[in-house]
């Protein structure tokens, strides 16, 4: 049973352009959260979608990012107009129920903003 | 509002030999969880343990084990014989009993090298 998949691990983009980041959930998983990590922090709660809505997007800054998690496919976080401030590594967590269900982790993606 | 503080920012053990790192929070709330992942250079989360606030015994898997101390507000993780596989970022969380597990406070992590 394949985990989480994010791709690309390694996203380099210029100031400006839009970056999008992908997520493939544990089959089975139907909530998925995204998170931001900067350097030498923790995770920080950006927004939590389960097919095709938004629960929960009390994390996410209101301008420039967005997030989906349509019917067919990955869920996509993104990012347009990237600015230097958002390089980190961004990582999706999925899980089967939204209560006390352990999340499970991608490997993330890393953002570099130059 | 919850906060998670790891004061260590980089510990270093012989391999074999046990290492603690510390944790400490602050809430008001009397029920909530407490975890500790474990951040391999994978970047991958992997969830360690997990302690009950509700429950006194300290919860053990293998050779992680936790000592949890409530009134204090602690929660440090202890690992035993240390493997080469155990360098790794650590991260404390904490999770009020009235949210989901999405919803956890993350301490900066403590980054743990083993010396062979």
């Amino acid at each position: 049973n394949a985990g989480v998949m994010q791709n690309p691990r390694h996203l380099v983009r210029r100031r400006g352009q839009e970056a999008r980041l992908r997520c493939s959930p544990m089959k089975g998983h139907s909530h998925v959260y995204w998170y931001r990590q900067l350097p030498e922090e923790g995770l920080k709660f950006m927004v939590y979608l389960q097919k095709e809505n938004i629960i929960d997007e009390s994390g996410m800054p209101k301008e420039r990012f967005s997030a989906e998690f349509p019917k067919e496919g990955p869920s996509i976080l993104r990012i347009q107009q990237v600015v230097r401030g958002d390089s980190a590594a961004y990582f999706c967590a999925s899980s089967p129920s939204a209560e006390n269900s352990p999340l499970h982790f991608g490997n993330g993606t890393r953002l570099t903003v130059t | 509002a919850q906060t998670v503080t790891q004061s260590q920012p980089e510990m270093s053990v012989q391999e074999a030999e046990t290492v603690t790192l510390s944790c400490t929070y602050d809430t008001s709330e009397s029920d909530y969880y407490l975890f500790w992942y474990k951040q391999p250079p994978s970047r991958q989360m992997i969830l360690v343990i997990r302690q009950e606030a509700y429950k006194q015994q300290n919860a053990t898997e293998n050779r992680f084990s936790v000592n949890f101390q409530k009134a204090a507000k602690s929660f440090s993780l202890k690992i035993s014989d240390s493997q080469l596989g155990d360098a790794a970022m650590y991260f404390c969380a904490y999770r009020s009993a009235f949210g989901s597990n999405y919803q956890l406070i993350w301490g900066a992590g403590t980054k743990l090298i083993i010396k062979p």
